[in-house]
Parts: C-alpha cells; sequence; structure tokens
C-alpha cells in the first residue's frame, strides 16, 4: 500500500540558510498534518491543511511557512535557520474530517534536518 | 501541565514477559485515545485507538481506558525483540460527540527493549 512520501529524508544546511521539506499524502487524503520532534523528545504539532486550507496552527515560528497544494502536496519552507531547527521533521495525512468515527493519521519516514 | 503525561521509562524488560506502558490525561472531556509505535529513525505508526472506557485487545496487545482516574495503559503480552521500540500515547485534539480529529498531543514516549 501506498505510504505517506517525504523528501528529501535528510537535509544539512547552515546557520541562516533556508530549507524545503516535501510531503506527499497517501492517494486520496486530503490533511496533511506537520510535526516537529526533537531528539529524545516527542512529536510536537507545527501547522496542518485540510483541502489545501491552513486548518490548524500549532508552535510553528514565524520564521516557517507551509502550504497545501492543488494535488494535496504539502511544502514546510524554513528560513533564518537556527541551530535548534536541527530535527526531525514528520508529514502525517489523513483522509480528514468525517461525520463521525475516527480520523487516523499516517506518518511518513520524516525529513532530518541537521543546522551547523 | 501537559495534557498528557507518560512514564519515559526506559524499559527493560526479558522475551516473553508482560509489558505495563501508562499515560494520564487532564480532560476529563476527552473520549478517544490512541496508541503510537515508533521504531528509531521511523515515523510512529498507529498501533490501537480505544474509545471511551474499557478495553480493546488485538493480538499479544491490550489498550485499556480508566476514565475515573484519567489513566490509560498499553499492554503488550508475551513480548518480543521486535517490540523493542519507542511506544507513544495521542490524543488528538478534536475528541468528543463520536469523532476524533486533528492535530495530535503525544505523551513523552516510553522506550522499550525486549531483550532475548
Amino acid at each position: 500500500a501506498a505510504g505517506v512520501i517525504q523528501s528529501p529524508r535528510h537535509l544539512i544546511k547552515e546557520k541562516r540558510e533556508t530549507a524545503t521539506l516535501k510531503c506527499y499524502p497517501i492517494p486520496r487524503h486530503d490533511t496533511v498534518y506537520w510535526y516537529q520532534q526533537g531528539p529524545g523528545q516527542d512529536p510536537q504539532f507545527l501547522i496542518s491543511f485540510y483541502e489545501k486550507m491552513q486548518s490548524d496552527k500549532g508552535s510553528i515560528p514565524d520564521r516557517f511557512s507551509a502550504q497545501q497544494f492543488s494535488d494535496y502536496h504539502s511544502e514546510l519552507n524554513m528560513s533564518s535557520l537556527e541551530l535548534g531547527d536541527s530535527a526531525l521533521y514528520f508529514c502525517a495525512s489523513s483522509l480528514g474530517t468525517s461525520a463521525g468515527g475516527t480520523d487516523t493519521q499516517y506518518f511518513g519516514p520524516g525529513t532530518r534536518l541537521t543546522v551547523l | 501541565q501537559k495534557e498528557v503525561e507518560q512514564d519515559p521509562g526506559p524499559l527493560s524488560v526479558p522475551e516473553g514477559a508482560i509489558v505495563s506502558l501508562n499515560c494520564t490525561y487532564s480532560n476529563s472531556a476527552f473520549q478517544y485515545f490512541m496508541w503510537y509505535r515508533q521504531y528509531s529513525r521511523k515515523g510512529p505508526e498507529l498501533l490501537m485507538y480505544t474509545y471511551s472506557s474499557g478495553n480493546k485487545e488485538d493480538g499479544r496487545f491490550t489498550a485499556q481506558v480508566d476514565k475515573s482516574s484519567k489513566y490509560i495503559s498499553l499492554f503488550i503480552r508475551d513480548s518480543q525483540p521486535s517490540d523493542s521500540a519507542t511506544y507513544l500515547c495521542a490524543i488528538p485534539k478534536s475528541n468528543a460527540g463520536g469523532t476524533s480529529y486533528g492535530k495530535l498531543t503525544f505523551g513523552q514516549g516510553t522506550i522499550l527493549t525486549v531483550h532475548p
């Protein structure tokens, strides 16, 4: 079965550079979530999109922005990178809200960002 | 106080042991509770979810909710070395009225090692 695809899998950047992370959801999934997981920490919610509109926002720095495109893939843009941005970034996709039931999120393999 | 708290472990058990993983949560209105498993350098994968109180069994795994104590548990019977991973409890943002969706708030995760 198709899974969530994230690219790149690894990324090394210098401080103050920019980075773009891409997420391709499972086919027919219309909702995308982004999470950040620091070393030894639990994943922290950043932002989500439903049908190409931002649906929720968490602890995402102003230096970060994201969007969901017409084909439902999503990109997380990170500017003025800081050492503390080094983390695993996960994308999850789901079928979105429905009238009742559980909206299961399926996670991608993550992008490991290292800021030097 | 975090919405969900989890015993961080780590936990090391011999193969065949029964493992008990636990979380507490703060909002008595919550009805849906998830357990995710995360292998090293991989994205979290949904193991089980429970709705309201009671038990739910899936093979060697049993999820239990005690709403009176706001306590959720995951039991693993006949643990195997392949069960070695980080286990995360998670609570979705929208969590009532028969529907569960939205961002996930995770517990800190418990690192489990099952040694042969």
